[in-house]
Parts: C-alpha cells; sequence; structure tokens
C-alpha cells in the first residue's frame, strides 16, 4: 500500500524559501498513471490546491502560486518536492502531498482524483 | 478561471438525515468532479470521483450526481462518523469548493 510523508522545516521565515519534500513508500513515481500534488490549508481555512508534478516531467499549477511554487520529482529517492519562494504569512498552513490517478484511452482522459494523501505538515512563516 | 460554489457552507443535522450537498461550477466541466472528506486534523479522503463514483471503501450512503455546472453530494442516513466538512473540487484544473461543515444539530 501506498504510503506519502511530507517533511521540512516547520518555520519559515519571511522572504525565504519554503521548502518541502514528499517521500513515497509502497509503490513507484514513475507510474505514467500517476500525478503527483501539493495541496495546502491555512489555520481554520478551506483547501487550496498548489500544483502538480508527473514523472514524466510535466507540472502544472495553481495559476495564483505559478509565479512562485516549483514542485519537481526526484525518482531515485521516491520523492517530490515543493519550493515557493518568497514566503509570507500567507503561505502559513499545513501542507498535504498527494497522488491522483489519471488514464488515457483515446484521446480522451480519465481522473480519478486524489485518492492517496499524507498526513500533512504544519509550516509557519514568521520571523 | 473556474471557481465552484458549495452550498451551504454550514449544515446542521441530526443522525439518521438526509443531507444534500451543493457544487456549482461557473462554467461547465463535464463530469471532472471530485468530493472529499475532512476530519479536523486529517486528511482529505476521497469520496467520489467522476461527478458519480464511489471511491472504494467509501459506504453506499454517499453518492454523487450531476454533470455540467450542477452536482451534488447525498449522504442518505447520516452516521455519527459522517460530521465532518466536505469539498467540491475540479479535478483537471483543481480548484477547490469553498467547503460545507457539517456538524450535529
Amino acid at each position: 500500500q501506498v504510503h506519502l510523508q511530507e517533511s521540512g522545516p516547520g518555520l519559515v521565515k519571511p522572504s525565504e524559501t519554503l521548502s518541502l519534500i514528499c517521500t513515497v513508500s509502497g509503490g513507484p513515481v514513475t507510474s505514467p498513471v500517476h500525478y503527483w500534488s501539493w495541496t495546502r490549508q491555512p489555520p481554520g481555512g478551506g483547501l487550496e490546491w498548489i500544483g502538480y508534478v508527473h514523472s514524466s516531467g510535466s507540472t502544472y499549477y495553481n495559476p495564483s502560486l505559478e509565479s512562485r511554487a516549483t514542485v519537481s520529482m526526484d525518482t531515485s529517492k521516491t520523492q517530490f518536492s515543493l519550493k515557493l519562494r518568497s514566503a509570507t504569512s500567507a503561505d502559513t498552513a499545513t501542507y498535504y502531498c498527494a497522488r491522483e490517478t489519471v488514464t488515457m484511452v483515446g484521446t480522451r482522459y480519465f481522473y480519478y482524483g486524489m485518492a492517496v494523501w499524507g498526513q500533512g505538515t504544519t509550516v509557519t512563516v514568521s520571523s | 478561471d473556474i471557481q465552484l460554489t458549495q452550498s451551504p457552507s454550514f449544515l446542521s443535522a441530526s443522525v439518521g438525515d438526509r443531507v444534500t450537498i451543493t457544487c456549482r461550477a461557473s462554467q461547465g466541466i463535464s463530469n471532472y468532479l471530485a468530493w472529499y472528506q475532512q476530519k479536523p486534523g486529517k486528511a482529505p479522503r476521497l469520496l467520489i470521483y467522476g461527478a458519480s463514483t464511489l471511491q472504494n471503501g467509501v459506504p453506499s450512503r454517499f453518492s454523487g450526481s450531476g454533470s455540467g455546472t450542477e452536482f451534488t453530494l447525498t449522504i442518505s442516513s447520516l452516521q455519527p462518523e459522517d460530521f465532518a466538512t466536505y469539498y467540491c473540487q475540479q479535478i483537471n484544473s483543481y480548484p477547490f469548493g469553498q467547503g460545507t461543515k457539517l456538524d450535529i444539530k
């Protein structure tokens, strides 16, 4: 069974880069049907999707975060990561990594949602 | 950008009640919609994808319907473990709805 685990600093200073890693165990990260995502949730707030990476190297981001976010993958370590530059207090949140399954039949995509999630890691941006 | 609006934002109900949560998209999204349940301090849990397909292991009292711009999540008979916050999400450009908090009346 696939398991995801987030890790990284719990405290980041304003203007610095927030960096998190998601370690994947129990399954490969190179399957073509899996997309690896980051989502965050501010204290008391709702969910905000950040972006995903595919083992092919393709990425896609929430337009509101695209200028500051980078999601990348290290297949040798079965990890993927999030870097969010120029952090502010608004980036204080619990960050979750997740796996989505997407298949393609002919020219049509079938989306199966984000079925596997990490437990989340809390990051506070403060001096 | 596509926006998802859930209603209601808060819902009080009793065990055994039938409840329905609505998610409206600002433009048509076919059936590219998922529903998630989240309990305090926990990661979201996928309930439904493709607007109406139940994820493995999810109780059959949960159901989803809709296509285009209007979608619903129905819980046919509330159980104590169903009191949580529910989110819809468009699953190919990824915005979430703002959430519906379901609590005990």
